[in-house]
């Protein structure tokens, strides 16, 4: 199983809801971060929690993080059709490589 | 431009050849990552060198995968014999950890097609 696995798979809405994406991971992480990645298309790095922090904002994104309940959740506020993509979570282990896990296919409907 | 540069965006090969993608980080970034991410999936990490130095190798990466990071800059991916399930997205990543660190910056990867 995966270190990092999102919650749910693929999600639905409409535009100006929000969207909220949760991911659970195994073992002790220095950080986690989320990702969002349109089709056919690289990453795009959205948002770094250290494990020391417990919430963090960026623009529309908030992330909050649980180290108790080894969770992170992923919260989109007034979505918009151009948030519509893949969106993973990424564990650091060991300050080594990042772990992904299978990601949350989010759609966001006009 | 300052991102991460993969190249090329797409390769279509005949199963047994062989094949070299290039990634070029970010100038000052000393760690790169090989990614690889089949329809459906999150990235699976094959490598990563830091400076010249190749740190880790996934179990993923068999024996007719190489990698090399000759002068600590750009990165060569190179597979050989290909098979038809190496087909995948390959993606290339890179951070640097000199201020702390932060997230990764990935290039817009390499689509391969083993025929």
């Amino acid at each position: 199983s995966q270190q990092g696995e999102e919650d749910p798979q693929a999600l639905s809405i409409q535009e100006g809801e929000n969207a909220t994406m949760n991911c659970s991971y195994k073992t002790s992480i220095n950080n986690l971060q989320w990702y969002r990645q349109n089709s056919g298309r690289g990453l795009v790095h959205l948002i770094l929690i250290r494990s020391n922090e417990r919430e963090k904002h960026s623009g529309r994104l908030r992330v909050t993080l649980d180290t108790s309940k080894k969770s992170s959740s992923l919260l989109i506020t007034a979505s918009r059709a151009a948030d519509t993509a893949s969106y993973f979570c990424a564990t650091d282990l060991r300050g080594q490589n990042f772990v992904f896990g299978p990601g949350t296919r989010l759609s966001v409907l006009p | 431009d300052t991102g991460v540069s993969q190249d090329p965006r797409h390769k279509i090969t005949k199963r047994g050849q062989n094949v070299t993608f290039r990634c070029d980080p970010i100038s000052e970034h000393n760690r790169l990552y090989w990614y690889r991410q089949t329809l459906g999936q999150g990235p699976e990490f094959l490598t990563y060198f830091q400076n010249e130095a190749q740190l880790e190798k996934s179990r993923l990466l068999s024996d007719r995968f190489s990698a090399e990071r000759p002068k600590g800059s750009f990165s060569t991916l190179e597979i050989q014999r290909t098979e038809q399930g190496d087909s995948a997205m390959y993606l290339c990543a890179s951070r640097t950890t000199r201020t702390g660190g932060d997230g990764y910056t990935f290039g817009s990867g390499t689509r391969l097609t083993v025929v």
